[in-house]
């Protein structure tokens, strides 16, 4: 089955550090990946998005790839500030899924970013 | 825009007690989902509806949780009775369609945090 794998938080960064947080997925088919935030005390948002091998997804000063070869989508930021302190969720859709387009999330991994 | 309402924000009920949750979709969006999170660990989808016309229910303990979009539009799940296990935040999301594009995209609500002594 379809299953999105994070690594373990928490990640604790000072401001301005570059960020990376691991994700590796399995799906039978070809899936659409995604990047989503929740802050503290709201509700989940779509960070980023992509949808096919080699595609990059990037917002608000972050970004991932899409690396079917190696099966991963990785979030990356290059200088990390406070207001970036969240929980961050990777997930997957995949058509082919019974679930159609139903979101598959990863565990979720908590960042915080000091001063 | 209207977000995704959904209520009550929070819940605290005994263990077998019934419970129900609200949720309104962004208007236009055909798709609805529920999905529960438990703390600590990602969202997992409960049910999906399409219109008004349950699309996957597979993950549902049906022998205890039921949900209706009998209009298509807002949405109600219900659990009864309640057991430990069912703490959790229940999550509500809307798209356009069920598809990979841009009108596939899930706009999740506050969620609803419920409590189970």
């Amino acid at each position: 089955g379809n299953s999105v794998t994070q690594m373990e938080g928490p990640v604790t960064l000072s401001e301005e550090a570059f960020l990376t947080i691991n994700c590796t997925y399995t799906a039978t088919g070809y899936p659409s990946l995604f990047w989503y935030v929740q802050y503290p005390g709201e509700g989940l948002q779509l960070l980023l998005k992509a949808t096919k091998a080699d595609d990059k997804g990037s917002n608000k000063g972050f970004e991932a790839t899409y690396r079917k070869e190696t099966t991963s989508f990785h979030l990356e930021k290059g200088s990390v500030q406070v207001s970036d302190s969240a929980v961050y969720f990777c997930a997957l859709s995949d058509l082919q899924s019974n679930s159609g387009y139903a979101l598959n999330f990863g565990k979720g991994t908590s960042l915080l970013v000091t001063p | 825009e209207a977000g995704v309402a959904q209520s009550p924000r929070y819940k605290i009920i005994e263990k077998r007690q019934s419970v129900a949750f609200w949720c309104n979709p962004i208007s236009g969006h055909a798709t609805l989902y529920w999905y529960q999170q438990i703390l600590g660990q990602g969202p997992k989808l409960l049910i999906q509806f399409q219109n008004n016309g349950v699309v996957d229910d597979s993950q549902l303990p049906k022998d205890r949780f039921s949900a209706e979009r009998l209009k298509g539009v807002d949405s109600t799940l219900k659990i009864q009775p309640a057991k430990l296990e069912d703490s959790a935040v229940y999550l509500c999301a809307s798209s356009l369609s069920p598809s990979g594009g841009a009108a596939g995209t899930q706009y999740f609500g506050p969620g609803t945090r419920l409590t189970v002594l």
